[in-house]
């Protein structure tokens, strides 16, 4: 699976953009990229994913550079409820290969 | 849509006692289900995969002796922690892959368990 890096944390003020980097550098062509979520001692929350078009839906926007090397998830306006972790995952396309591995993420703090 | 419990969501046991944890995708089938283990501060470490009607598939290091998966029907999996010690004490989290719609073969993950042996 192509391994992926984030930041380690990051700040946003409540109300503004929050823009979450993701490098995946050795992606292949047929792997996804998903986001999801980790609030404190909850499980992960599905958040959006893509494969090489922008996305958006009602809690975020994806965008992917053209390479598909790196990704950033956009949150449009950040309200303290979105403090959390932030994973970006890879994953095949192809069938029999489902697993997730989960790196670091990144712990975004939404300040008042 | 596309929700996924577990139950406990807390557990707390003596040392040498074995523990069960269930996990249901509630409105849709899943025939594959992953299980994951988290200790404080740390990412999301995957255990195995359960595939419904046959045997788990465990990642490395991960004794399948001491973790029992049963996948018995395509809403349930089942996660034993056997003869569990100190050590075993983590938060459990489990998921359930789509195979339908716009989101499929996404994973939805259970609210997790947190085990404690004493």
């Amino acid at each position: 699976d192509a391994k992926t890096t984030q930041p380690p944390s990051m700040d946003c003020a409540e109300g503004r953009a929050a823009n979450l980097p993701c490098n995946h550098s050795t992606i292949s062509g047929n792997e996804y990229v998903y986001w999801y979520r980790q609030i404190h001692s909850q499980g992960p929350q599905y958040i959006i994913h893509g494969l090489k078009n922008n996305e958006t839906n009602e809690m975020a926007s994806l965008i992917i550079t053209e390479d598909r090397k790196s990704s950033t998830l956009i949150l449009p306006h950040a309200t303290l409820r979105d403090t959390a972790v932030y994973y970006c995952i890879v994953r095949p396309t192809t069938s029999g290969t489902y697993k997730y591995i989960f790196g670091t993420g990144t712990r975004l703090k939404v300040l008042a | 849509g596309a929700v996924v419990s577990q139950h406990p969501s807390w557990v707390i046991c003596k040392s040498g006692t074995s523990v069960k944890i269930e996990c249901r995708s509630l409105d849709f089938q899943a025939t594959t289900m992953f299980w994951y283990r988290q200790f404080p501060k740390q990412s999301l470490m995957l255990m195995a995969t359960s595939n419904e009607g046959s045997k788990a598939t465990y990642e490395q290091g991960v004794e399948k002796d001491k973790f029992l998966i049963n996948h018995a029907s395509l809403t349930l999996s089942t996660l034993t922690v056997t003869s569990a010690h100190p050590e075993d004490s983590s938060f459990y989290i489990c998921s359930a892959r789509t195979t339908y719609g716009s989101l499929q073969e996404t994973q939805y993950f259970g609210p997790g368990t947190r085990l404690l042996v004493l």
